[in-house]
């Protein structure tokens, strides 16, 4: 069975520091995929990032980075230089062999002026 | 692309009427998803179809829900009778490697 825990239900960040959003996740898949998705209050589902397993280097999109530590089993999720409509839910998520994918309950992000 | 297509974006019915929701994947995605969301649960995936093909609906809450995908480019979500516990956002995703998500339908029950 898949798992995946974001321990922080709400974080708060002053505007233009870096974020640290973390998830760990449990597989016994051999190849896997880790996502992340970000919720505003309007409610759509936005996605941001992908790593997969196998991947040599860490995931980057634009101010997204995917800090990925696969010993650790840890796939955080760093956002650079916060804006103000960075405020939002995010969730990690993984897909291992069966495709079916399994989603962490979210942290709320703040982000302060 | 336009992404994922849904519709209604929002439904308010009575109690005991059957709801349909609608979706249109991206093109080329061959796998579809249907999630269920609430504050409570969270996000929840109903069904999963690779190819037009169910592949695990055991998220399903109950016979009251039934999903089909006729094509590659339309599925259904039904709900028959609804009822007010099934207010939530249902979501439809669809994807090649990367999941991508619809807007939602935000369903109320009275």
């Amino acid at each position: 069975a898949q798992k995946i825990t974001q321990t922080q239900p709400g974080m708060f960040v002053q505007e233009k520091e870096a974020v640290t959003l973390d998830c760990t996740y449990d597989t016994s898949d051999p190849s896997y995929g880790l996502f992340w998705y970000k919720q505003p209050s309007s409610g759509e589902m936005i996605f941001l990032i992908y790593q997969g397993s196998y991947d040599q280097q860490n995931a980057t999109e634009g101010r997204y980075s995917l800090n990925f530590q696969k010993a650790r089993k840890s796939a955080n999720l760093v956002i650079s230089a916060s804006q103000l409509g960075d405020s939002a839910m995010y969730f990690c998520a993984m897909r291992g062999v069966s495709y079916i994918p399994t989603f962490g309950r979210g942290t709320s992000l703040i982000v302060h002026p | 692309d336009a992404g994922v297509i849904q519709s209604p974006r929002h439904e308010v019915t009575e109690m005991g009427q059957e709801v349909t929701l609608r979706c249109k994947p991206i093109s080329g995605h061959n796998s579809l998803f249907w999630y269920r969301q609430t504050m409570m649960r969270g996000l929840e995936l109903l069904i999963y179809f690779n190819n037009n093909v169910p592949i695990d609906d055991s998220g399903m809450p109950e016979d009251r829900f039934s999903a089909k995908m006729p094509n590659a480019s339309f599925s259904t979500l039904k709900i028959q009778p609804s009822e007010p516990r099934d207010s939530a956002v249902y979501f439809c995703a669809s994807s090649a490697n990367e999941q991508f998500f619809g807007p939602g339908t935000r369903l109320t029950v009275l």
